[in-house]
């Protein structure tokens, strides 16, 4: 009954690191994406992918890279980490049959960057 | 045209109140819009959602009423409980699929016992 798994739940990094969070889910879910959650800007999708091999662009990609080598995970890598990108990270999965119109979220990354 | 509008920001009701949170939207291919709870320290949950095609929808306490021509949609919650205190999203999708939901900036609602 795992859903979507994210892991670290906390980070803190200094400006410049790079690091990658994980997410995997067991639902066999075709869709997969990340957003970020920002205090009165609600949830702003950062990638997604349709499939494994399949990535592309949401709203707020930019200093943030993706890949999607298996149906089951999903992982997030800032590059080189600023203080704009302190927030709070989902990853989320949903699948196409049934319409594909419920997103299940992981519980969440609490990120600062410092 | 992205965008979805929801307020109020923060609500404040009595236990057994109905709180009233509102969206707002502007793309009218828009065709699902779901609503999702969110308990501090945990990812949001999807609530309840309806299709352009009713006007209202109801599970349990929770209720949408949804105004095509207005381009409008809200959660009612009847007979609020303490623990329905929680951030309430309200999204809007194209085509059903989870990379095109666009999600209202959230109201944190909270309910005094």
């Amino acid at each position: 009954n795992a859903g979507v798994t994210q892991t670290p739940k906390f980070q803190v990094l200094k400006t410049g690191q790079s690091m990658t969070l994980q997410c995997a889910q067991d639902m066999n879910h075709e869709y997969m994406s990340w957003y970020r959650q920002d205090p009165g800007m609600g949830l702003r999708l950062i990638h997604y992918s349709v499939g494994a091999g399949i990535t592309d662009q949401g709203e707020v990609p930019n200093g943030y890279n993706v890949s999607r080598s298996t149906t089951e995970d999903f992982p997030l890598r800032l590059l080189s980490a600023a203080p704009s990108q302190t927030s709070v990270y989902f990853c989320a999965s949903s699948s196409v049959s049934g319409g594909g119109n419920t997103i299940y979220f992981g519980e969440g990354s609490w990120l600062t960057v410092v | 045209q992205q965008q979805v509008k929801q307020s109020p920001q923060s609500l404040i009701v009595q236990k057994g109140g109905i709180p009233i949170i509102n969206c707002a939207y502007e793309n009218t291919a828009f065709d699902y819009f779901p609503w999702y709870q969110q308990f501090p320290g945990k990812g949001p949950a999807l609530l309840i959602a309806i299709r352009p095609d009713v006007s209202e929808k109801k599970e349990g306490r929770f209720t949408i009423s949804f105004n095509k021509s207005a381009k409008q949609f809200s959660l009612h919650i009847m007979d609020s409980q303490p623990g329905d205190s929680a951030t309430y999203f309200c999204a809007a999708s194209l085509n059903n699929y989870g990379q095109n939901f666009v999600f209202g900036p959230g109201t944190r609602l909270s309910v005094l016992p």
